[in-house]
């Protein structure tokens, strides 16, 4: 089945714990990127990669770092978390930049 | 920058009843998508417009961009509980979406009662 995979969906963590949020595509998309959702926000891109080892910053990318080493895999990473990263985080891929993008089934975060 | 407004905010139909959600851009639209979303899960694709005038349907939901190309609507006929969710439009940013960087509006949240 095509799709878009995260791991963990859910996670609590403390202020200044690193940690890292997997996402994965097995769907040969050259194209990836990270989205967070908040309340009275919407949802914001992070990151996003054209292709392996391309990455570029969005909207909102303080405090997140992304690895694209792998076409499938696009992890993100929170070096030291704060309460502010408080969000519902969204991976999603598609072909080309310009095509229609699948997203991932989330990945709940709360920072204490 | 580019925005989208999304009307209503919230929506609560008996079933059965049509209803109608609006995007509004407050720039030219490159690319369109609608995607519904269930509470605390993923995006689910709906469907995409790009060219003035196009209207798509899938099922029960049909979706319109206008000729202008800065509102489209989502009309769901006969809805059902499956309907109930939040409906999100996004557009491609004002680089026509080079960076790929999809502009969302903040939602409608539909419910439907049996």
């Amino acid at each position: 089945e095509a799709q878009v995979t995260q791991n963990p969906r859910y996670l609590i963590t403390v202020t200044g714990k690193k940690l890292t949020v997997t996402c994965s595509q097995n769907m040969n998309h050259e194209y990836m990127s990270w989205y967070r959702q908040d309340p009275g926000l919407g949802l914001r891109q992070i990151y996003y990669s054209m292709n392996v080892e391309v990455t570029d910053k969005g909207d909102v990318p303080e405090g997140y770092k992304v690895s694209r080493k792998e076409k499938r895999n696009f992890p993100l990473i929170l070096e030291s978390p704060s309460p502010n990263q408080t969000s519902l985080y969204f991976c999603a891929s598609s072909l080309l930049s310009q095509e229609t993008q699948y997203f991932g089934p989330g990945t709940r975060l709360l920072v204490l | 920058s580019q925005e989208l407004e999304q009307s209503p905010q919230s929506l609560i139909v008996q079933e059965g009843k049509n209803l109608t959600i609006n995007c509004t851009s407050s720039k030219t639209l490159y690319g369109l998508y609608w995607y519904k979303q269930k509470y605390g899960e993923g995006l689910i694709f709906l469907m995409m417009l790009q060219k003035g005038g196009e209207e798509k349907s899938h099922e029960k939901i049909t979706a319109k961009l206008d000729e202008k190309k800065q509102q489209s609507s989502l009309h769901i006929t006969a809805s059902q509980p499956s309907h109930a969710g939040i409906y999100l439009c996004g557009a491609d940013d004002e680089y026509g979406g080079s960076q790929g960087n999809l502009i969302f509006g903040k939602g409608t949240k539909l419910s439907v009662k049996p």
